[in-house]
């Protein structure tokens, strides 16, 4: 069974730009969320997305923004990019509604902004 | 907003030691605690995980106890093998979204042959 696939795995940008990640769930999973991790602030919350719905969000700027497409993939869109927007991306999906919390996470996209 | 502290940021162990990882959370509505070992190079992955009406979970070396007075939970892993070598991170969450978890700062083991 394949996990979840995230691409691309690098980029680099640079300030100003916008940048748009992919993320294909694992086959059944309809819940996506993304994470940034940056050593500094760690692992934070950014959004989850359910049957192409935001159901939660986490407390970052209206430039940062997803949504999910009817099988199920995943998108995250940063605008205006910043110096502090570079970090690990994290997409994670899980089965929801089967009793367990479990994330499986993919591999990440490391974005630097120059 | 909810807020996990982990302690310590790094430890280090001789092989076959026991490790033992600590967190506190602030949220009482939390009720699920999971623990992710996050090796270099790849996502968190999930090794055990407890819900609070639960005080302790066994799996193999893993085991994670929580005190809900005291709003903290600990992982213990013992006899320690070179490859639990990792970043380790508690996160808590409310139970109707499971997904948003709020993670620890994270710790660093190295386990010395």
């Amino acid at each position: 069974k394949a996990g979840v696939t995230q691409t691309p795995r690098y980029l680099i940008k640079t300030r100003g730009q916008q940048v748009t990640l992919s993320c294909s769930p694992i086959s059944g999973h309809r819940s996506v969320s993304w994470y940034q991790q940056t050593p500094g602030q760690g692992l934070q919350f950014l959004f989850e997305y359910f049957s192409e719905t935001q159901r939660n969000k986490g407390n970052f700027p209206g430039r940062f923004s997803g949504r999910q497409f009817s099988n199920s993939r995943s998108e995250m869109n940063v605008s205006t990019l910043e110096l502090g927007d570079s970090a690990l991306y994290l997409c994670a999906s899980s089965l929801v509604g089967q009793g367990t919390g479990e994330l499986f996470f993919g591999e990440g996209s490391r974005l630097t902004v120059l | 907003g909810e807020n996990v502290e982990q302690h310590p940021s790094t430890l280090s162990v001789q092989e076959g030691d026991s490790a033992v990882i600590k967190c506190t959370y602030s949220d009482s509505a939390s009720n699920y605690f999971p623990w992710y070992k996050q090796e270099l190079g790849k996502g968190p992955q999930l090794i055990i995980d407890i819900r609070s009406n639960v005080g302790e979970k066994k799996d193999q070396r893993i085991a994670v106890t929580l005190n809900k007075t005291a709003k903290h939970f600990s992982l213990h892993i013992t006899e320690t093998q070179p490859e639990d070598s990792a970043v380790y991170f508690c996160a808590a969450s409310r139970g109707t979204g499971f997904q948003k978890l709020v993670f620890g700062t994270g710790t660093r083991l190295l386990v010395s042959p």
